[in-house]
């Protein structure tokens, strides 16, 4: 049973235009979230992360949004770049039961068209 | 080299070989991780080491044996694997165990098991 899902295999937008990225989780004791960015041939890298204390986070260009009720969160950014391009992964942790694991959605590819 | 590295980048191998995977660290932390990633599904934890000790076995076939000699290294060693292994190898590092959620991501090992 996948407890982290992203629904949506791949996003294609524009340059300069708004990227949503979205993960819904099932396990209630999820109370931290993150967001990877992986560039091809190369490891995942962290990119920004909420507790579940709060409903959004803003680094930058990125925002990440957290609705406790719907299970769901999205990574929004603003304005997108070519650079962006690469895969997405959505991570979910609980602290309090289950140290040293983080469980992965499955990825969103983003192509930012130039 | 800097951050986490991984050797070889991508391996071929029978299924009546054995060979071993290799994750080194640079960053002096203290916990490594074994991730598998199948094709269209989402990172799995294997392993998980902390001062070189095996805190975490997630379930994995006894043919995926970690080693972990000290802080810096992390070894996978594979024997009689299956084609359905054919896999991208992750590994990574936090500061402690309790820094899950701040895990560095090598490149990853590319497998194909024939």
């Amino acid at each position: 049973d996948q407890q982290v899902k992203q629904n949506s295999p791949s996003l294609s937008v524009q340059e300069g235009r708004i990227s949503i990225l979205n993960c819904d989780y099932t396990n209630s004791m999820f109370d931290y979230f993150l967001w990877y960015k992986k560039y091809p041939a190369e490891g995942p890298t962290f990119l920004i992360s909420i507790s579940s204390i709060k409903d959004k986070n803003e680094d930058g260009r990125f925002t990440v949004f957290l609705n406790k009720s719907a299970k769901h969160l999205s990574l929004h950014i603003v304005p997108s770049q070519p650079g962006d391009s690469a895969v997405y992964f959505c991570a979910a942790s609980a602290g309090g039961t289950s140290y040293g694991k983080l469980t992965f959605g499955q990825g969103t590819i983003l192509t930012v068209h130039p | 080299e800097t951050g986490v590295t991984q050797t070889p980048r991508h391996l071929v191998m029978g299924m009546t070989n054995k060979k071993s995977l290799k994750c080194e660290q640079h960053l002096g932390h203290n916990a490594m991780y074994w991730y598998k990633q199948s094709a269209k599904k989402p990172l799995e934890l294997m392993f998980v080491y902390s001062l070189e000790e095996r805190v975490e076995n997630n379930s994995v076939p006894s043919r995926f044996s970690p080693e972990c000699p000290n802080s810096s290294h992390l070894f996978l060693h594979l024997h009689t694997l299956q084609p359905e292994d054919s896999a991208l190898y992750l590994c990574a590092s936090s500061l402690g165990l309790a820094n899950y959620n701040e895990q560095f991501f090598g490149p990853g090992t590319r497998l194909t098991v024939l």
